[in-house]
């Protein structure tokens, strides 16, 4: 069964710091990652996805996420903490098992916090 | 662009109450999801559907039912509202294409009295 683990349920980081928030899957055949945003009492918004095509995916608001096979892991980076980026961010994992019912299973989410 | 709207952003109900909550989106998506979300539970499944008329129950599907009468709407309905069923509701599409995000409304906000 594929899973989704989000190490670390609270970052937080400096204004200008390095952000990095971990995400490990499990799945049998390749998968398809997604990372999303959720700012306080909205819904969840793209940043980026991986469908097989490069490694390393560039999304929105520069962040970055590394696909690593053999890591299994689909971290997200972002060179450069602005205090707007303080939310919460969920990796996913498309359901490989559920047809086209474009099912995803996330993960727990990692709020992140940054300081002035 | 894609929207995904949802009828109410905030909405009170009384225990006991039949209530419904309103999804509909603009992009010809074949795929509607509704999740609850709970501090520290994250994203939890209740129901979904991949075409009209056609329904599956998520993780959690227990006190809720849905109707996808049309393609662009999805309905939520608590059957007989609980205060344990106070939450935040998420709404999403996808289209049936492999590798496709789904789309998010921006959530409502459900307290049950």
């Amino acid at each position: 069964a594929q899973s989704v683990t989000q190490l670390g349920s609270h970052v937080s980081v400096s204004e200008g710091a390095l952000v990095l928030l971990r995400c490990n899957y499990s799945s049998s055949v390749p998968p398809y990652l997604f990372w999303y945003v959720q700012y306080p009492n909205q819904g969840l918004q793209l940043l980026l996805k991986y469908t097989s095509a490069a490694t390393l995916v560039k999304g929105i608001n520069d962040f970055e996420a590394e696909f690593k096979k053999s890591e299994t892991s689909f971290h997200l980076t972002k060179p450069s903490a602005h205090m707007s980026d303080a939310a919460e961010y969920f990796c996913a994992v498309s359901d490989q098992g559920s047809g086209n019912t474009g099912k995803l299973i996330f993960g727990q989410g990692t709020t992140l916090q940054v300081k002035p | 662009d894609v929207k995904v709207t949802q009828s109410s952003r905030y909405l009170v109900k009384r225990t006991g109450e039949k209530v419904f909550l309103e999804c509909v989106q603009d992009m010809d998506h074949e795929n509607m999801f509704w999740y609850r979300q709970d501090p520290g539970l994250g994203l939890r499944l209740i129901y979904f559907s991949y075409d009209v008329k056609m329904k599956e129950k998520g993780d959690i599907p227990e006190g809720y039912s849905v109707s996808r009468e049309k393609k662009e709407r999805f309905s939520l309905i608590l059957e007989s509202a609980s205060t344990n069923q106070t939450s935040m509701y998420l709404c999403a599409s996808s289209s049936v294409r492999q590798r496709q995000p789904q789309h998010f409304g921006d959530g409502t906000r459900l307290s049950i009295l």
